[in-house]
């Protein structure tokens, strides 16, 4: 079946502008999750959706970050006001499981650069 | 600080050989999963080991792991050009109140031909 995908796969902006990233995770997969990592970095996790309870926010670095999902399908991540230190891939991952420790399966990322 | 750690962090051998990549972790895990990511992409899961397995295969994989020693080694036997990527480990388990993985640095593995 299908896996996750990802939307843009490249995105280059200005400083300043904002962007949104799109996320389609497999479906009926109730877990989704983002992931930020920088260049030779591991991911740093930002924020994890799990079917319609309230989604864990805490990874977001600053309020210039926010993620929706509605229900168990699409989610995208915005982006305002970008500023160069942005500039990652952007992963996202989604799980059939309740549990966050199970296997995530990955789209093929969005690699973000901020002029 | 970081929960997973590996090492090496960097490893280039010669094709035919076999690369060991190790991971240390700090706290009580119920799991650890290693993943494989090429071209700083995607991805992919290798194989997950439960806290009260101590080893596990999967086709020229093995997977060790220590709670004693809060370790846990990848071996890839008769390497080959298409092996070469980065290496993450995640362990899976109670941290700061919430179940969660967390995420190594990597390894980043290269297969010279």
């Amino acid at each position: 079946g299908a896996g996750v995908s990802q939307s843009p796969s490249n995105k280059v902006t200005e400083k300043g502008k904002d962007v949104e990233l799109r996320c389609d995770p497999i479906s009926g997969h109730t877990a989704l999750y983002w992931y930020r990592q920088r260049l030779g970095q591991g991911l740093e996790f930002l924020i994890y959706f799990q079917g319609n309870s309230a989604p864990d926010k805490s990874g977001l670095p600053s309020d210039r970050f926010s993620a929706e999902r509605t229900g168990e399908s699409v989610s995208t991540l915005t982006i305002q006001r970008t500023q160069q230190e942005d500039s990652a891939v952007y992963l996202c991952a989604s799980s059939s499981q309740r549990g966050r420790t199970d296997t995530q399966y990955f789209g093929p990322g969005t690699r973000l650069t901020v002029l | 600080s970081q929960q997973g750690e590996e090492d090496p962090q960097a490893l280039s051998i010669q094709e035919g050989e076999n690369a060991t990549m190790n991971c240390s972790y700090k706290t009580s895990i119920n799991n650890l999963q290693w993943y494989r990511q090429n071209s700083g992409r995607g991805l992919v899961h290798l194989i997950l080991i439960r806290s009260n397995e101590r080893e596990k295969h999967s086709g020229r994989l093995r997977v060790t792991l220590d709670t004693s020693k809060k370790s846990s080694s990848l071996l890839i036997t008769a390497s080959r050009a298409a092996d070469t990527a980065s290496y993450f480990c995640a362990t899976g388990g109670l941290m700061d109140s919430n179940y969660q993985l967390i995420w190594g640095a990597g390894t980043k593995l290269i297969i010279k031909p």
